[in-house]
């Protein structure tokens, strides 16, 4: 199975704030990676896929880089809604595998 | 607008038998090129990909699980259920449904809101 993990697995930052949280695979997975925002009673959101594009709907102050084994998300311009929980998600081979979260932490 | 929605007890026994079902609202299962999946969450840890289905049936699973889950779909009812067996404690989580556009990137683009279930006797 191929091992994601992230960091920091949690930061503050205040809102207007940008932050950065990467992914990283533990083999080359190409552009197969995805992000998602998950809060605590909801159901969690895709943002991103194919590690760049954006959701639709999903505001463009996300946004996604990287390829084959380190991966970036980036949030410009934080707002109240996205103090969350963001997990990546390899989907280069089965079984998918996701990485440990980040939780983006109010200031 | 579709919506995903999971039910099930939220207690169950170990060694016993896990049934969850997946409500799909707003939309045909059997519409579009969709596979529907499972991923749990355990209490403090990552999500866990459990397996997935297409609404035509052809179940493939997370290799990890796959001697002790069943996943199939109900197109006339318009949902899709996990069966996971031999419980134990380490089946505690909170389970999501979800569906994952048969495309590239595989990415799940739709999810429930989960429910949680606890494996005590």
């Amino acid at each position: 199975d191929i091992q994601m993990t992230q960091s920091p697995s949690s930061l503050s930052a205040s809102v207007g704030g940008r932050v950065s949280i990467t992914c990283r695979a533990s083999q080359s997975i190409s552009i197969y990676l995805n992000w998602y925002q998950h809060k605590p009673g909801k159901a969690p959101e895709l943002l991103i896929y194919g590690s760049s594009t954006l959701q639709s709907g999903v505001p463009s102050r996300f946004s996604g880089s990287g390829s084959g084994t380190e991966f970036t998300l980036t949030i410009s311009g934080l707002q109240p809604e996205d103090f969350a929980t963001y997990y990546c998600q390899q989907s280069y081979s089965t079984p998918f595998t996701f990485g440990p979260g980040t939780k983006v932490e109010i200031k | 607008q579709l919506q995903l929605q999971e039910s099930g007890p939220g207690l169950v026994k170990p060694s016993e038998t896990l049934s969850l079902n997946c409500a799909v609202s707003g939309g045909s299962i059997s519409s579009g090129n969709y596979y529907w999946d499972w991923i749990r969450q355990p209490p403090g840890k990552g999500l866990e990909w459990i397996g997935r289905i297409y609404h035509t049936g052809s179940p493939y699973y997370n290799p990890s699980l796959k001697s002790r889950v069943t996943i199939s779909v109900d197109t006339s009812k318009n949902h899709f259920s996990l069966k996971l067996s031999s419980l134990t404690a380490a089946d505690t989580a909170f389970y999501y449904c979800a569906r994952r556009p048969n495309r590239p990137y595989g990415y799940f683009d739709l999810w429930g809101r989960g429910t949680r279930v606890t494996v005590s006797s």
